[in-house]
């Protein structure tokens, strides 16, 4: 029963291009969404996060696009660096709900930015 | 400044045998949490504890006892260890529940 899945492992770009990665999730009660970053033997770090009742956040070079009648989620890098290259985790709570800061993770998709 | 630190980064032990992980943060947050990544890469919740009060407790074996001696701890103590315990665990806090600050993670092997 995975509520929040990142179908597509890997993902390989070219420096400079655009990096999206998607999730999908099953649970209509999420109202919080978060991308993480995580680099080999390091913990997920933070990146940018999304309120159901928006649909698009955006910092720098990182946009969150919230698409609540598919359930579906992306997260846009542009330009791409090699810096970038990492895994990135999405993750959804429903903090409507009383929750209390329960995060449900995707498994995850490698990012690979090519000089 | 380790925001989360976790100690030890790397732990390897023999079936049966108990184990600790320790857990401090210096943020000044009210929440703590424990991660397991199993072998799928999966990051699912374990524990999760605000002001040493236990708020979150999932499915998991009640081998595993989590400690929180003060707001800035929480430990990790594991019993009769098994093979399928072998993963990474993350420890976590945060402020207001949304944006939780993760530890590098301790590898533990249990053979």
């Amino acid at each position: 029963d995975q509520q929040v899945k990142q179908n597509s492992p890997s993902l390989s770009v070219q420096e400079g291009r655009i990096s999206i990665l998607n999730c999908d999730y099953t649970n209509s009660m999420f109202d919080y969404f978060l991308w993480y970053k995580k680099y080999p033997a390091e913990g997920p770090t933070f990146l940018i996060s999304i309120s159901s009742i928006k649909d698009k956040n955006e910092d720098g070079r990182f946009t969150v696009f919230l698409n609540k009648s598919a359930k579906h989620l992306s997260l846009h890098i542009v330009p791409s660096q090699p810096g970038d290259s990492a895994v990135y985790f999405c993750a959804a709570s429903d903090f409507g709900s009383g929750n209390t800061g329960k995060l449900i993770f995707g498994q995850g998709t490698t990012l690979q930015v090519k000089p | 400044d380790t925001a989360v630190s976790q100690t030890p980064k790397y732990l390897v032990t023999q079936m049966g045998n108990d184990k600790s992980i320790k857990c401090e943060q210096n943020l000044g947050h009210d929440t703590m949490y424990w991660y397991k990544q199993d072998s799928k890469k999966f990051l699912k919740i374990m524990f999760s504890y605000n002001n040493k009060e236990l708020i979150i407790n999932e499915t998991v074996p009640n081998r595993f006892s989590p400690k929180s001696p003060d707001k800035a701890h929480l430990n990790l103590h594991i019993n009769s260890l098994e093979l399928g315990d072998s993963a990474v665990y993350f420890c976590a806090s945060s402020r207001n529940s949304y944006e939780q600050y993760f530890g590098p993670g301790t590898r533990l092997t249990v053979t």
